[in-house]
């Protein structure tokens, strides 16, 4: 079946440093992929996203990349605070025929040392 | 407040009772969800809806029961709770025009 996979686990890196968190995703009719960011004991709360027919996003310190020739996504964090210590999911839409329907991966926590 | 809460925010129940986790949020959005968190799966999703009245099984639907008799409100159900139901649940809505997906704080169920 179709599947939205983390290629790591866990990830640290230094405050003030850049962090990229990478994910596969194997639905080639996918046509919207959205990070989501959920911190401990809550809900995961929506980062940034992006239409298939794109290659680059960019928010505030957040960048998508979307490659869809080796179906790989990925999120990079500029400037990582202690605040952006959370596990981060990525995810896959797609749209058939008004059903809408939303596939996570795994997760990867990311953990940002001070 | 605006938003998608959930109630009870955390919940112990016996083996073989019924438990209702009920969600509502304020938006009017067409589309609701229920998942469940669990280590090693991440969020699969148990059940979906497109509008009221309209219900539809996701990834693992076995055990649960839906409804929506009003766009708001989307409770869920687990008729006979079993230990492999303890979880945490999360529903979340969508607007038929958007693409992003909210999600309410959770919800955390203990089965013993």
């Amino acid at each position: 079946g179709e599947s939205v996979g983390l290629h790591l686990p866990t990830l640290s890196v230094q405050e003030g440093d850049n962090s990229i968190i990478n994910c596969a995703y194997s639905n080639s009719a996918s046509d919207y992929f959205i990070w989501y960011k959920q911190e401990s004991g809550k809900g995961p709360q929506f980062i940034i996203d992006i239409r298939s027919n794109m290659d680059k996003r960019q928010g505030q310190r957040v960048t998508v990349l979307l490659n869809k020739t080796v179906k790989h996504l990925s999120l990079q964090i500029a400037a990582t605070q202690p605040g952006d210590s959370a596990v981060y999911f990525c995810a896959e839409k797609v749209s058939n025929f008004g059903n809408e329907k939303l596939t996570f991966g795994t997760g990867t926590r990311l953990t940002i040392i001070p | 407040d605006a938003g998608i809460t959930q109630s009870p925010r955390y919940k112990i129940t016996e083996t073989g009772r019924q438990v209702t986790l009920m969600c509502h949020q304020t938006w009017s959005h067409s589309y609701m969800f229920w998942y469940r968190q669990d280590l090693g799966h991440g969020l699969r999703l148990i059940y979906y809806s497109a509008a009221a009245d309209i219900t539809d099984k996701g990834e693992v639907p076995d055990g649960y029961v839906v409804s929506r008799s009003k766009t708001e409100n989307f409770p869920l159900t687990l008729e006979s709770a079993t230990r492999s139901q303890t979880s945490v649940y999360f529903c979340a809505s969508l607007t038929g025009l958007g693409n992003t997906i909210y999600f309410g704080e959770g919800s955390w169920l203990t089965v013993v």
